[in-house]
């Protein structure tokens, strides 16, 4: 079974609406985290959120932010306010504490924000 | 700025020779780093984990004798790439966790590599 699931290969917003992306969980530890990283086409991954899952709070970071839901496995990914710099792919991740320190990615979700 | 710095960003080599990839923490020491491989329009896939001063460990399906990862200091993990052969065409990019509490800034990602094997 995929540990992350991204059911959204791709996605397009209007600039300025507000996107929601996907992002399920399978896991049995009970220490993780959850990570949102976004890639252009450039190829870097660029880090945008973490969620603890100890964490009691949703995290934020400007315009983003993690709509954590632990008993659905879920972490979706909330950008407010989209740019055209937004345009890019997006993947959820995720480290189990109990596991190696690498990350296991999603699929992705490729996002393009139209003027 | 980066945080972590891979060499070189973009590489084309013939088919049957080997290319080094290099990784670099800039201003912390990294006992661990990662590799990762990411096919086209695919998700990065975690090839192995390099440990300062010991042996790699390899994920299942990854030939430990085809990729060559050497972590022979805090700051520098390197991948070759031996014998390359068109089909290991491909983005490779790494990764470093600042040691200490994990927290999702503290996990940062080189610039990534392509990899073009003619």
């Amino acid at each position: 079974a995929q540990k992350i699931t991204q059911t959204q290969p791709g996605m397009f917003v209007q600039e300025k609406e507000a996107v929601t992306l996907d992002c399920t969980y399978d896991t049995s530890d009970p220490s993780y985290g959850l990570f949102w990283y976004k890639q252009p086409s450039s190829g870097e991954m660029i880090f945008l959120i973490y969620q603890g899952s100890y964490d009691q709070q949703n995290a934020t970071e400007g315009r983003y932010s993690l709509n954590f839901q632990k008993a659905r496995k879920s972490a979706n990914l909330v950008i407010s306010a989209s740019q055209l710099g937004d345009s890019a792919m997006y993947f959820c991740a995720m480290r189990e504490e109990g596991g190696a320190d690498g990350l296991t990615f999603g699929k992705g979700t490729h996002l393009i924000i139209q003027p | 700025g980066a945080v972590v710095s891979q060499h070189p960003s973009w590489v084309i080599c013939k088919s049957g020779t080997s290319v080094k990839i290099e990784c670099r923490s800039l201003d912390f020491q990294a006992t661990t780093m990662f590799w990762y491989r990411q096919f086209p329009k695919q998700s990065l896939m975690l090839m192995a984990t390099s440990n300062e001063g010991s042996k790699a460990t390899y994920e299942q399906g990854v030939e430990k004798d085809k990729f060559l990862i050497n972590h022979a200091s805090l700051t520098l993990s390197t991948l070759t790439v031996t014998s390359a052969h068109p089909e290991d065409s491909s983005f490779y990019i790494c990764s470093a966790r600042r040691t200490g509490t994990l927290s999702g800034n503290t996990i940062y990602f080189g610039e990534g590599s392509w990899l073009t094997v003619v």
